[in-house]
């Protein structure tokens, strides 16, 4: 059973540009998370998608934005690249929607960006 | 707003040596509580997760214990061994989606 995909892996990109992320869920979970990592703020929560539908929605600003294909598969982009961007993004699938429960979150090796 | 404490930051033992490990959180109305294990540069792997009616969980050489009331988690690793070191961290899920709050992390050193 494959895992949680994330492409890509590594990317540099520069100031003011935009990146799109991908991350395919292990196959038949709906629910899409997204988390930045970074030295100085720990993990922290981006948003949530299930059904194709944004369900959570962390503390960051509009310049970060997520979708869901009806495969499940998401993309989150991050226009107008800021140095303090420059971490590892993370996306988690689980086989549960929002609610309560066993949530088990399974998580991608991430995709690491560098903004110069 | 729920905040999540690992304490310490880090820590090195010696092999052999049994692994306690912390973590606090605010809001005691948790759903459940995880536990996960990253490697350098890597992602995040799951190890054990209490619901908030546990009490304690076991995996092999992990137990984790959950005292929603005073806001706390344990997690123990027995024995310790070198391929143990690594960044542990506790996040904890409210009632409403799959939005994790982490705490900062211990990175264990286990010394051969």
């Amino acid at each position: 059973k494959a895992g949680v995909t994330q492409t890509p892996r590594y990317l540099i990109k520069t100031r003011g540009q935009q990146v799109t992320l991908s991350c395919s869920p292990i196959s038949g979970h709906r629910s899409v998370s997204w988390y930045q990592q970074t030295p100085g703020q720990g993990l922290q929560f981006l948003f949530e998608y299930f059904s194709e539908t944004q369900r959570n929605k962390g503390n960051f600003p509009g310049r970060f934005s997520g979708r869901q294909f009806s495969n499940s598969r998401s993309e989150m982009n991050v226009s107008t690249l800021e140095l303090g961007d420059s971490a590892l993004y993370l996306c988690a699938s689980s086989s549960r929607g929002p609610g309560p429960g066993a949530n088990v979150l399974t998580f991608g090796a991430g995709s690491r960006l560098t903004v110069l | 707003k729920q905040e999540v404490t690992q304490i310490p930051a880090a820590l090195s033992v010696p092999e052999g040596e049994n692994l306690v490990l912390n973590c606090s959180f605010t809001d005691s109305a948790i759903y459940n509580l995880q536990w996960f294990r990253q490697d350098p540069g890597k992602g995040l792997t799951s190890l054990l997760l209490i619901q908030s009616s546990q009490r304690e969980q076991t995996s092999g050489r992990l137990n984790a214990s959950l005292d929603k009331s005073s806001g706390r988690s344990t997690l123990y690793i027995a024995a310790s061994q070198p391929g143990d070191s690594a960044t542990y961290l506790c996040a904890v899920i409210k009632a409403a989606g799959n939005k994790l709050t982490f705490g900062g992390g211990t990175r264990v050193l286990v010394k051969p």
